[in-house]
């Protein structure tokens, strides 16, 4: 057990629709990580936040953006959402905020979009 | 930009036989190398890091090799067992990770 907690495990949706995905760190780390996994593809990160603040930003559209709570928990908001955003999003938390910190993965959330 | 390139896509080996996965980079500032196992249904663990300053490290059935003439670095799996099948992503880091493609390990046996 990572210690990182994603809920919902599953969500269906349609197009055109908004979801939010959230996700709660391990306890005692400050950055979180989000990921998008298509099927038998690899991890695309999307952004990051550290203790509250956006700290780096990677392949994220427009349409999804994510923010963290002074709680430290984290949320994705995923809107007008299409066929092509089905796929598994992973939160991921780490002590530090630099790149060479281990990353500790929740189990993630399958969306499927019909 | 940096880019990691992981081969093979998919190993197949027979159980108690090791197995190797290379990747290579082309940052040559980069200077942590981890390796992460994702198990079906879960999210990616790691398995094994290894820093610039270092060529290689062990834990156990696990290593990983680092070239940095060549930058490139390898996972060694030795006695493979049925619970090593999985999925392995090895990543990068300089300013960002970067993520290898994946390869499906397979263990027959």
């Amino acid at each position: 057990d990572s210690g990182v907690t994603q809920t919902p495990k599953h969500l269906i949706t349609a197009t055109g629709q908004r979801v939010t995905l959230r996700c709660s760190p391990r306890s005692g780390d400050l950055s979180v990580y989000w990921y998008q996994q298509s099927l038998d593809q690899g991890l695309q990160f999307l952004i990051q936040y550290y203790n509250g603040e956006e700290r780096a930003k990677g392949n994220i559209l427009e349409r999804f953006s994510a923010q963290q709570f002074p709680d430290l928990h984290s949320e994705l908001n995923l809107s007008s959402l299409e066929l092509g955003d089905s796929a598994l999003y992973f939160c991921a938390s780490s002590v530090e905020s630099g790149w060479a910190s281990p990353l500790h993965f929740g189990n993630g959330t399958r969306l499927t979009v019909t | 930009g940096e880019n990691v390139e992981q081969h093979p896509s998919t190993l197949s080996v027979q159980e108690g036989d090791s197995a190797v996965i290379k990747c290579t980079y082309s940052d040559s500032a980069s200077n942590y190398f981890p390796w992460y196992k994702q198990e079906l249904g879960k999210g990616p663990q790691l398995i094994i890091d290894i820093r610039s300053n270092v060529g290689e490290k062990k834990d156990q059935r696990i290593a990983v090799t680092l070239n940095k003439t060549a930058k490139h670095f390898s996972l060694h799996i030795t006695e493979t067992q049925p619970e090593d099948s999985a999925v392995y992503f090895c990543a990068g880091s300089n300013y960002q990770l970067i993520w290898g493609a994946g390869t499906k390990l397979i263990i027959k046996p």
